[in-house]
């Protein structure tokens, strides 16, 4: 049973471009978590989706970021024109149908690292 | 949402038992702790959770205090593979996890 999956694994971009970022959860797996990692920082929730729905995008910033969980394919989060503070690690977990609870185990995808030149 | 407070480091010997503390003194008793670790540029693995009872798992053990303030995650024996960030989380809003800045984990040979 393959685990989470994130693509690419490294991504570069200069400023102003979009980024990209793709999460293939868990087979079976309908919750969808995306997080930022700052250089030596722990991770930070950004939002959590359901298959075509956002649940809570409470830690997504205001503008230039969007995520989606289409009903076929992976989990996409979109960074427009990025900056440089937008270099970090962005990874994605996910959780079996039924989650939503306090005991739910998150598993986790190995991370795509974004740099911008 | 309640936090938890972990040591910024630790040091252990290869083969030999590490205690990892959390304190967790604003838990709501429905709130299940998490151990999650983050080896070098890879994602967070689950470890172990539980809500009152002590776990035990073939990674881990998880000692919970009677009054559920704080917890101590167990490794039996310490491995070269185990160094890495460890990370005691308390779901908030059903699910978010929030990671602190864990304890980093030395194993010595």
């Amino acid at each position: 049973n393959a685990g989470v999956m994130q693509n690419p694994r490294h991504l570069v971009r200069r400023r102003g471009q979009e980024a990209r970022l793709r999460c293939s959860p868990m087979k079976g797996h309908s919750h969808v978590y995306w997080y930022r990692q700052l250089p030596e920082e722990g991770l930070k929730f950004m939002v959590y989706l359901q298959k075509e729905n956002i649940i809570d995008e409470s830690g997504m910033p205001k503008e230039r970021f969007s995520a989606e969980f289409p009903k076929e394919g992976p989990s996409i989060l979109r960074i427009q024109q990025v900056v440089r503070g937008d270099s970090a690690a962005y990874f994605c977990a996910s959780s079996p149908p039924g989650a939503g609870g306090k005991a739910d185990t998150q598993y986790f995808g190995p991370g795509t690292r974004l740099t911008v030149l | 949402d309640a936090k938890t407070t972990q040591p910024n480091s630790m040091e252990s010997n290869e083969e030999e038992p590490v205690h990892l503390p959390c304190n967790h003194s604003t838990i709501s008793g429905t709130d299940y702790i998490h151990w999650y670790r983050q080896l070098p540029s890879q994602g967070p693995e689950y470890v172990i959770h539980g809500l009152t009872s002590n776990v035990n798992n073939r990674m881990a053990s998880l000692a919970i205090a009677e009054d559920r303030k704080s917890s101590t995650l167990i490794l039996h024996r310490a491995t070269l593979r185990d160094a890495a960030v460890y990370y005691c989380i308390l779901p908030y809003n059903f699910n978010k996890f929030y990671f602190g800045s864990g304890t980093k984990l030395n194993v010595k040979p």
